[in-house]
């Protein structure tokens, strides 16, 4: 079965500062999502990334799909307190409907 | 535009009763899916409804279950509490069902069973 890892699991990282989180996949992605968390609250949809090489920005977050479609980044560039939560990366399984998920990584920003 | 919304936001039970969590998909959509994320395990697949059928099921026992109404509005039913059932639960809804659609997530369901 796929699965998906993500690192780091956690970052501590000093307002204004660019950081970087990665999700590898076991199996090649047909469909790749990122969503950030508020602890113990729903997931917000930031992304999806569909084709080998597809980049795509929001604000200050940019998500990418490697070109064999492995491996996705998701980087935040001059990171805000407001960035601080947990980011999940989830891929579509292909039973159908499924979504699996990493782990998540836990991101906190020091003003 | 109104989001996926869930309740209870919260619900207490103790061991051997039944709980019930119901879900509003956004207006449109007509898939609803439910995952749990329980501490230390991750967010877990639990159940897919499209049109009122329950398309995919995740690795849970059969005491997890629910349906889907004709407004597309879902409901979870889990019978037989047990400890390790307290996690938060979310729902999910897609605009059309399956593959390479964009799930929206509710705001959950915090579940404690005692």
């Amino acid at each position: 079965s796929q699965e998906l890892e993500q690192s780091p699991q956690s970052l501590i990282v000093q307002e204004g500062k660019n950081l970087t989180i990665n999700c590898t996949s076991s199996k090649t992605l047909y469909g790749l999502y990122w969503y950030k968390q508020k602890y113990g609250e729903g997931l917000i949809f930031l992304m999806m990334l569909q084709k080998g090489g597809e980049e795509k920005s929001h604000e200050k977050i940019t998500a990418k799909l490697d070109e064999k479609k492995q491996q996705s980044s998701l980087h935040i560039t001059a990171s805000q307190p407001s960035h601080a939560g947990i980011y999940l990366c989830g891929a579509d399984d292909n039973q159908g409907g499924k979504l699996i998920f990493g782990q998540g990584t836990e991101l906190s920003v020091k003003p | 535009e109104a989001g996926v919304t869930q309740s209870p936001t919260h619900l207490i039970k103790t061991r051997g009763q039944q709980a019930t969590l119901r879900c509003s998909p956004i207006s449109g959509h007509t898939s609803v899916y439910w995952y749990q994320q329980a501490l230390g395990l991750g967010l877990q697949f639990l159940l897919w409804y499209d049109e009122g059928e329950e398309r995919n099921r995740g690795n849970f026992p059969p005491r997890f279950s629910g349906r889907q109404f004709p407004n597309y509005s879902s409901e979870l039913n889990v019978n037989a509490l047990e400890l390790e059932d307290s996690a938060l639960y979310l729902c999910a809804s897609s605009l059309v069902g399956g593959y390479q659609e964009t799930q929206y997530f509710g705001p959950g369901t915090r579940l404690l069973v005692l």
